[in-house]
């Protein structure tokens, strides 16, 4: 099955500053990327994903990278500010029927202002 | 609020109980999906379902049991089985096909 590794595990960051975290995935039929940020003690919410036809997307702030080659995508966040600060997940969808995701380890950004 | 909603939000079992958890959605979803996460992990799969009356084991089922008999409704048994059921559990829905998840507000479990 598909086994996604996201690191770091825990980013610090001043506020304006950008944020990269990264995640590396297995399964070279994946063609699914989606980011989500959870929000202490709330539910998870996809911000930007990714397909495997394109090799980056943006949205405001936001920016995801993909390389198929090297297996692995990218998020940035530009202009950090204080409410950016939660837990990033990334996924891939694995070779299953599209459905399922396999999500790496995730991320706490704190961003301090 | 997207539409999948889960209760309770917050539920107390004594160790050997049975409990089962609520996921409920309105948004015409074919799959749904049960996710377990712990402090400072990331999201595990325990089961999903792509259709009424038919559902797979995820990567951490053992001790975890479900049903599909509605469209709308994934209810999932943390049985006394499960030997560390305490954790925070998220439902999800998505199309078939469509990759998006849409996550409930989650439950968090906690046996004493």
């Amino acid at each position: 099955g598909e086994n996604v590794e996201q690191h770091p595990s825990t980013l610090s960051v001043q506020e304006g500053d950008s944020a990269v975290i990264k995640c590396t995935y297995s399964d070279s039929a994946s063609n699914y990327f989606p980011w989500y940020k959870q929000e202490l003690g709330k539910r998870p919410q996809l911000i930007i994903d990714i397909r495997s036809n394109v090799g980056e997307k943006k949205d405001q702030r936001i920016a995801v990278t993909l390389n198929k080659t090297a297996k692995h995508f990218s998020l940035h966040i530009t202009e950090t500010q204080p409410e950016d600060s939660a837990v990033y997940f990334c996924a891939a969808n694995g070779d299953n029927a599209g459905n399922m995701l396999t999500f790496g380890g995730g991320t706490r950004l704190m961003v301090k202002p | 609020d997207g539409g999948i909603t889960q209760s309770p939000k917050y539920l107390f079992r004594k160790e050997g109980q049975n409990v089962t958890l609520s996921c409920e959605q309105n948004l015409n979803h074919d799959a749904m999906y049960w996710y377990r996460q712990d402090p400072g992990q990331g999201l595990r799969l325990i089961y999903y379902s792509q259709i009424v009356n038919d559902f797979q084991k995820g990567d951490i089922a053992e001790g975890y049991s479900v049903s599909r008999e509605k469209k709308e409704s994934f209810p999932l048994t943390v049985t006394s089985a499960q030997k560390n059921p305490t954790a925070f559990y998220l439902c999800a829905s998505s199309y078939l096909g469509g990759n998006e998840q849409y996550f409930g507000p989650g439950t968090r479990l906690t046996v004493t």
